[in-house]
């Protein structure tokens, strides 16, 4: 049990469809972080909030769309995806120390999205 | 354009034998070196670090090197075990960022199978 959980752990959807996923940690860590992992290919940050906010936005399309109300919830809104969007989605937390990034990230087990 | 590279996508080994899992990076920013572990329908967890200003870390049957003039480290598994059969992730960072949060990259992973 790592601490941080997603659901849904599966999610197939339209492309005209909206559906919302979500992360919750309880580990008391104050950085959030959504990544896309495709098939052989590196896990791609795609939007980080620290302290509640945003704070990177890696360039993602707005058919994705974050939401952090709390430290300890993150969602991510999807409408109008498309199949290429088909991934894992991973949400990951951290506690951020002032001046230090040596503490690792707790990951998720991911939310796997496929879009028809 | 990758900043880490992996360029094993998988690697077979016999049990008992040792493993090595090699990655390079580009940025010569990078201080800070993680690898990550997943198993299949599961988040990835951390599994070993090491700063730049070491060249070895040591933990258990885990051993990270770095070689900072070759933008390369690897991580050593001995004696291997068919349980450390997953994907192994590097992953880089600046660890005096200047953000409040830090910016983790990684590279693609290779999937180690470890035959009993």
């Amino acid at each position: 049990e790592t601490g941080v959980t997603q659901t849904p752990r599966h999610l197939v959807m339209g492309m005209t469809n909206k559906k919302s996923l979500k992360c919750e940690q309880h580990l008391g860590h104050n950085a959030m972080y959504w990544y896309k992992q495709s098939a052989k290919k590196p896990l791609e940050l795609m939007f980080v909030y620290s302290l509640e906010e945003r704070v990177e936005n890696n360039s993602v399309p707005s058919r994705f769309s974050p939401e952090c109300p709390n430290s300890s919830h993150l969602f991510l809104h999807l409408h109008t995806l498309q199949p290429e969007d088909s991934a894992l989605y991973l949400c990951a937390s951290k506690s951020r120390l002032a001046g230090l990034s040596t503490d690792t990230q707790y990951f998720g087990p991911g939310t796997r999205l496929t879009v028809l | 354009d990758q900043q880490v590279k992996q360029n094993s996508p998988s690697l077979s080994v016999q049990e008992g034998r040792i493993s090595i899992l090699n990655c390079d990076y580009t940025n010569s920013m990078f201080d800070y070196f993680l690898w990550y572990k997943k198993y299949p329908a599961e988040g990835p967890t951390f599994l070993i670090s090491i700063s730049s200003i070491k060249d070895k870390n040591e933990d258990g049957r885990f051993t990270v090197f770095l070689n900072k003039s070759a933008k390369h480290l690897s991580l050593h598994i001995v004696p291997s075990q068919p349980g450390d059969s997953a994907v192994y992730f590097c992953a880089a960072s600046v660890s005096l960022s200047k953000t409040s949060y830090d910016k983790v990259i990684f590279g693609p992973g290779t999937s180690l199978s470890v035959i009993p």
